[in-house]
């Protein structure tokens, strides 16, 4: 079965600074996606950026980026310049092929200060 | 322009008094999922929906039983709720494909049981 780990319960990050959320999984599939989704105390769930396992380059949106290790099996999201609204719970989550649903980490709750 | 809609967003219920919650969507998309999420843990799958091909994860519980009588519907229906099935529960859908499709998260019903 995959599982997906965040060794990162909790994270905080100054305003305008950088902070790296960690994501590691485990599979046997050489075809997979792999996404981070944000949950704010709305509870929400949000996708933030996805990532094909069969494409090397890594993927951005905006200030969010990836850095995506495919032999370490690792997946972390960068947010450069944080911003008070990125403060949520994040979660890593693995898709296989076809139709298979997601499976997500337990998450990291990141803090954003002002 | 909501696009997964789940009413109520807050449902009390009486341990033991059957409820249900529903779930609709206006992107006719072929997959619809249940998730369960207790507080500060990460969303637990209990069943999902391809067209009307029920699959029912493995470890959810008999007293959690789903509908869905046409595309756009989909519900969950707790039978006999305990104190345990206190949580969020999360409806999403997606379009059929190859895994890269993501997911479209309602709002969310967060079910409290006296």
């Amino acid at each position: 079965a995959q599982t997906v780990t965040q060794s990162q319960p909790e994270m905080s990050v100054q305003e305008a600074e950088t902070v790296t959320l960690s994501c590691t999984y485990d599979t046997s599939e050489s075809d997979y996606y792999l996404f981070w989704y944000k949950q704010p105390p709305s509870r929400q769930m949000i996708l933030v950026i996805r990532q094909e396992a069969y494409k090397q380059q890594n993927a951005t949106e905006n200030r969010f980026s990836v850095n995506f290790q495919k032999a370490a099996k690792s997946f972390s999201l960068k947010i450069s310049d944080s911003q008070l609204g990125d403060a949520a719970m994040y979660f890593c989550a693995y898709r296989g092929p076809g139709n298979t649903p997601l499976v997500f980490g337990k998450g990291t709750r990141l803090s954003v200060i002002a | 322009d909501a696009m997964v809609i789940q009413n109520p967003r807050y449902q009390v219920t009486q341990f033991g008094k059957p409820v249900t919650l529903s779930c609709s969507q206006t992107l006719n998309h072929n997959v619809m999922y249940w998730y369960q999420q207790k507080s500060s843990q990460a969303p637990k799958l209990l069943f999902h929906y391809y067209d009307k091909d029920f699959n029912n994860e493995a470890d959810t519980p008999d007293n959690f039983q789903s509908r869905r009588p046409n595309t756009s519907f989909c519900f969950l229906d707790i039978r006999s709720p305990g104190l345990g099935d206190a949580a969020m529960y999360l409806c999403a859908t997606s379009r059929a494909g190859q895994g890269s499709e993501k997911l479209f998260f309602g709002s969310g019903t967060q079910l409290s049981v006296l």
